[in-house]
């Protein structure tokens, strides 16, 4: 079955570009999107069909998906972006959904 | 505006079956490219999809656990159901239900999810 891979953890400065990247097999292929969630929270939509922002999400959030990996971005970086995000893709064989581990951001 | 909530019990005894129900408002499960999924999550671990139904009654399951899941709608109370059997320790989790984006867009809108533990 389809699978994603994200790095357990990514660790940015206040004010500085973070980037969390999500592999998968000709992921670019597919449509990938992104969420983020805080602790004791449930998640919310951040990115979805690769670079599009649902409304009320904030512009500095922007997402990439090309050959095997989808990259979300976060730029100017912020102490309230500390969380964990996920990678979701679909599996268009079996259009089942497919999420990655998930990738916790630090903000130092 | 668009609501989603999950009921149901939050302990159940191992072998035994989980019936969940997630009841939503400002959409239509009759509406063309509508769906809703369910996704859990184990204590201090990550996402799981689980299952997905459509406006057209199709349904997608995740091959993991394909043989002991069942979702149904109820378009005329605005539910959707999903059932699982013979539950186990290590189902222990928080269940949401999710709106789908039409397309293939992700889950847009989330319930605030439902602790269930499974123990004897």
């Amino acid at each position: 079955s389809y699978a994603l891979t994200q790095p357990s953890s990514v660790s940015v400065s206040p004010g500085q570009t973070a980037s969390i990247t999500c592999s998968g097999d000709k992921l670019g292929d597919k449509y990938a999107c992104w969420y983020q969630q805080k602790p004791g929270q449930s998640p919310v939509l951040v990115i979805y069909q690769d670079d599009k922002r649902p409304s009320g999400i904030p512009e500095r959030f922007s997402g990439s998906n090309s050959g095997n990996t989808a990259t979300l971005s976060i730029s100017g970086t912020q102490a309230m972006d500390e969380a964990d995000y996920y990678c979701q893709a679909w599996d268009s064989s079996t259009e089942a959904v497919v999420f990655g581990g998930g990738t916790k951001l630090t903000v130092l | 505006q668009i609501t989603l909530k999950e009921s149901g019990p939050t302990l159940v005894r191992p072998t035994q079956t989980l019936t969940l129900t997630c009841t939503f408002s400002g959409f239509s499960l009759t509406t063309r490219g509508g769906g809703v999924g369910w996704i859990r999550q184990p204590p201090g671990k990550a996402l799981e999809w689980l299952a997905l139904i459509y406006w057209d009654d199709d349904k997608r399951y995740t091959p993991f656990l394909k043989t002991s899941l069942t979702v149904t709608k109820d378009t005329s109370k605005n539910q959707v159901v999903l059932t699982m059997t013979n539950l186990d320790p290590v189902d222990t989790a928080t269940y949401y239900c999710a709106h789908r984006l039409p397309g293939w867009g992700g889950f847009d809108y989330w319930g605030p999810g439902t602790l269930v533990t499974v123990s004897s």
